[in-house]
């Protein structure tokens, strides 16, 4: 079974851009999470998608946004880039149940210069 | 305000010793806790998992317990490996619908051989 898979991999940008990343979940999965991963602070929850809907939320300005599509892959968006969105942004793939396990994809390193 | 804690930022041991990793947690609401493994340059690993209605669980080198009456959990690993020396991150979830798992900073552990 072929796991989450994150694209692009690596991604500079400069501040004031905007950047989609992509995640492709486990085949089977209905729910993505997000997570941004920045030194010293863990990982913190951006959102949920499941079933093409949002079903949770993180505290992160509303320059981040997401959505999912009907083959349960999702995307997430940020615009106006500041240099603080510099981060590892992880997407975890589950069959959606609040206990169910996450599985993570290698992640995004998004440089903002 | 952080709701997972992982005071510990690293923690090395020697090879064949016992490894304890330490979470503490503020919100009650939380009844469903994880531990994940990062190595670098990929996503995290699920390690495992305990429910509130447990304070033990075992799943070979690794345990978890959980005190629930002083808001805490620790991660058990015997014998320590190198191939053990990752980032470990606590995990938990509870009072909400769907998939919305907070996490905490991180330990970094190191298996010295």
């Amino acid at each position: 079974k072929a796991g989450v898979t994150q694209t692009p991999r690596y991604l500079i940008k400069t501040r004031g851009q905007q950047v989609t990343l992509s995640c492709s979940p486990i085949s089977g999965h209905r729910s993505v999470s997000w997570y941004q991963q920045t030194p010293g602070q863990g990982l913190q929850f951006l959102f949920e998608y499941f079933s093409e809907t949002q079903r949770n939320k993180g505290n992160f300005p509303g320059r981040f946004s997401g959505r999912q599509f009907s083959n349960s892959r999702s995307e997430m968006n940020v615009s106006t880039l500041e240099l603080g969105d510099s981060a590892l942004y992880l997407c975890a793939s589950s069959t959606g149940t609040d206990t169910d396990t996450q599985y993570f994809g290698p992640g995004t390193r998004l440089t903002v210069l | 305000d952080q709701q997972v804690k992982q005071n510990s930022p690293s923690l090395s041991v020697q090879e064949g010793r016992i490894s304890i990793l330490n979470c503490d947690y503020t919100n009650s609401m939380f009844d469903y806790f994880l531990w994940y493994k990062k190595y670098p340059a990929e996503g995290p690993t699920f390690l495992i998992s305990i429910s509130s209605i447990k304070d033990k669980n075992e799943d070979g080198r690794f345990t978890v317990f959980l005190n629930k009456s002083a808001k805490h959990l620790s991660l058990h690993i015997v014998p320590s490996q190198p191939g053990d020396s990752a980032v470990y991150f606590c995990a938990a979830s509870g009072g909400f619908y769907g998939q919305n798992f907070v996490f905490g900073p991180g330990t970094r552990l190191s298996v010295l051989p």
